[in-house]
């Protein structure tokens, strides 16, 4: 099993521009999770889901998009980016929502 | 607010001296209680977790912590440091459904 997979590894992009990160897990787990994480502030929570075609909304929502059309998948968007959003971003997943999550390698991004 | 606070932002010890790494949480209920370390460029990893049925929990890689209620404290301990074991660790808190909170991290150095 490759357990939880982010694409792309490394992103540049510059202000304004869009991307979208891809989230893929094959645990058949029910919940997925986009985190980002800055220096010295620990993880926190984007957007997560609770099943296939359901989104909602985690601390710190604004400027991002979330989809979950299949269960095994979560993207996460960024429309029109902002430096502010420059940071590593990490999926993850769990059975049911008290279980603990696992994490993919996570995705660097830079925003010029 | 629920919030978890780890007491150092830098841990160094010696390799085969005891580590300690300390976590104090403040939910109001009964918490599932999780660490993860993060080694440099990688994802998040578990290392251990307590859901309320014993309160010393092992974890793996020769790491431990004792959940104590009366001290609101979750602190991960290892007799005997070892090189591969410098990294970051977080102390991280259930938050009741759907929810991680993170504490902000403690950075462990290991010399030789």
């Amino acid at each position: 099993n490759a357990g939880v997979t982010q694409t792309p590894k490394f992103r540049v992009l510059k202000t304004g521009q869009s991307m979208t990160l891809l989230c893929a897990q094959d645990m058949n787990h029910e919940y997925m999770y986009w985190y980002r994480q800055d220096p010295g502030m620990g993880l926190r929570l984007i957007h997560y889901s609770v099943g296939e075609g359901t989104t909602a909304k985690g601390e710190v929502p604004d400027g991002y998009n979330v989809s979950r059309l299949k269960k095994q998948n979560f993207l996460l968007g960024l429309e029109s980016a902002a430096p502010s959003q420059t940071s590593v971003y990490f999926c993850a997943s769990s059975l049911a929502g008290y279980n603990e999550q696992f994490f993919g390698p996570g995705t660097r991004l830079t925003v010029l | 607010a629920q919030s978890v606070t780890q007491l150092d932002s830098h841990v160094s010890v010696s390799e085969g001296t005891p580590v300690l790494l300390r976590c104090n949480y403040s939910s109001s209920y009964s918490p599932s209680l999780f660490w993860y370390v993060q080694h440099p460029n990688k994802g998040l990893q578990l290392l251990l977790k307590y859901t309320s049925a014993a309160t010393l929990v092992k974890g793996i890689n020769g790491f431990e912590a004792e959940f104590k209620k009366s001290e609101t404290s979750f602190h991960l301990t290892k007799p005997s440091a070892h090189m591969s074991d410098a990294a970051e660790y977080f102390c991280v808190d259930s938050g009741g459904y759907n929810k991680l909170i993170f504490g902000a991290g403690t950075r462990l150095a290991v010399h030789p």
